[in-house]
C-alpha cells in the first residue's frame, strides 16, 4: 500500500520567516495530495491540496509543489505568523475516494513571535 | 467549523466494555470516512461509506464496525474494547466518491479513553 514520509517531524521559525515541510510517497497511482493543519484540540483542517495533473498551486501564503517523478511534494508558507503555529500534516489518495487518504507523520511548527 | 458532527467529544470506559461514536457529516455530503489518531500510529484510515454502502477498509479491526444510516449519519462500534483502542477518533465526510471537488472535511473527534 501507499506510504507517505514527512519531515522534519520539528520546525520553529521567527515570525515573518518562512517555513517548509516536505513529503514522498511511494506509489505512482497516488493522485490527490492534500495538506492539513490540525490546532490543539480540534480536528485536521484542509488548508490546500494539490492533484497530480499540476505542478504548484498558491493560496495566499501558502504554497504547494508536487513532482510526480520524484514522487515528492512540500508545502511552503511565507511570512509566518504565531497563528500559524500548529501540527501540519500531509497525505496522499489514489482514484477518486479522495477521503481515503495516507497520512504522513506530521511536522510541529512553532511560529515564535 | 467544517460542518461534521461528532458525539460523544470525550468517553470514558472500561476495558471489555462496548461504545458507539456517531458521526453527522456536512449537509449534502454522501461519504463518511472513519480515522483512529493514536500518538504511535498517527492518523490511520479506517473505513469509508457511502451513501449506505461500505467502500473501502483500511486497518480496522474485526471488534470494530461501522455502518452508514438513510438519513446519511454514520456510527462507529467498538467492542471488547482494549487499553490499546485508548484514541482520537476522528469522522470526515466529502460530497461524492467521484472525481471532482471531493475534498474530505473532519469534525472535532472524540477522544476516547479506555481505563
Amino acid at each position: 500500500g501507499e506510504n507517505v514520509e514527512q519531515h522534519p517531524s520539528t520546525l520553529s521559525v521567527q515570525e515573518g520567516d518562512s517555513a517548509v515541510i516536505k513529503c514522498t510517497y511511494s506509489d505512482s497511482a497516488s493522485n490527490y495530495f492534500p495538506w492539513y493543519k490540525q490546532e490543539l484540540g480540534k480536528g485536521p483542517q484542509l488548508i490546500i491540496d494539490i492533484r497530480s495533473n499540476v505542478g504548484e498551486k498558491k493560496d495566499q501564503r501558502i504554497a504547494v509543489t508536487l513532482n510526480k517523478t520524484a514522487k515528492h511534494f512540500s508545502l511552503h508558507i511565507t511570512e509566518t505568523q504565531p497563528e500559524d503555529s500548529a501540527v501540519y500534516f500531509c497525505a496522499a489518495s489514489q482514484g477518486t475516494s479522495y477521503g481515503k487518504l495516507t497520512f504522513g507523520q506530521g511536522t510541529i511548527l512553532t511560529v515564535h513571535p | 467549523d467544517s460542518g461534521v458532527t461528532q458525539t460523544p467529544k470525550h468517553l470514558i470506559t472500561a476495558t471489555g466494555q462496548r461504545v458507539t461514536l456517531r458521526c453527522s457529516p456536512r449537509s449534502g455530503d454522501l461519504s463518511v470516512y472513519w480515522y483512529q489518531q493514536s500518538l504511535d500510529q498517527g492518523l490511520q484510515f479506517l473505513i469509508h461509506y457511502y451513501n449506505g454502502e461500505e467502500r473501502a477498509k483500511g486497518n480496522i479491526l474485526e471488534r470494530f464496525s461501522a455502518q452508514q444510516f438513510p438519513d446519511l449519519h454514520s456510527e462507529l462500534n467498538l467492542s471488547s474494547l482494549e487499553l490499546g483502542d485508548s484514541a482520537l477518533y476522528f469522522c470526515a465526510s466529502s460530497p461524492t466518491s467521484g472525481a471532482g471537488n471531493g475534498e474530505a472535511f473532519f469534525g472535532q473527534g472524540t477522544r476516547l479513553t479506555v481505563v
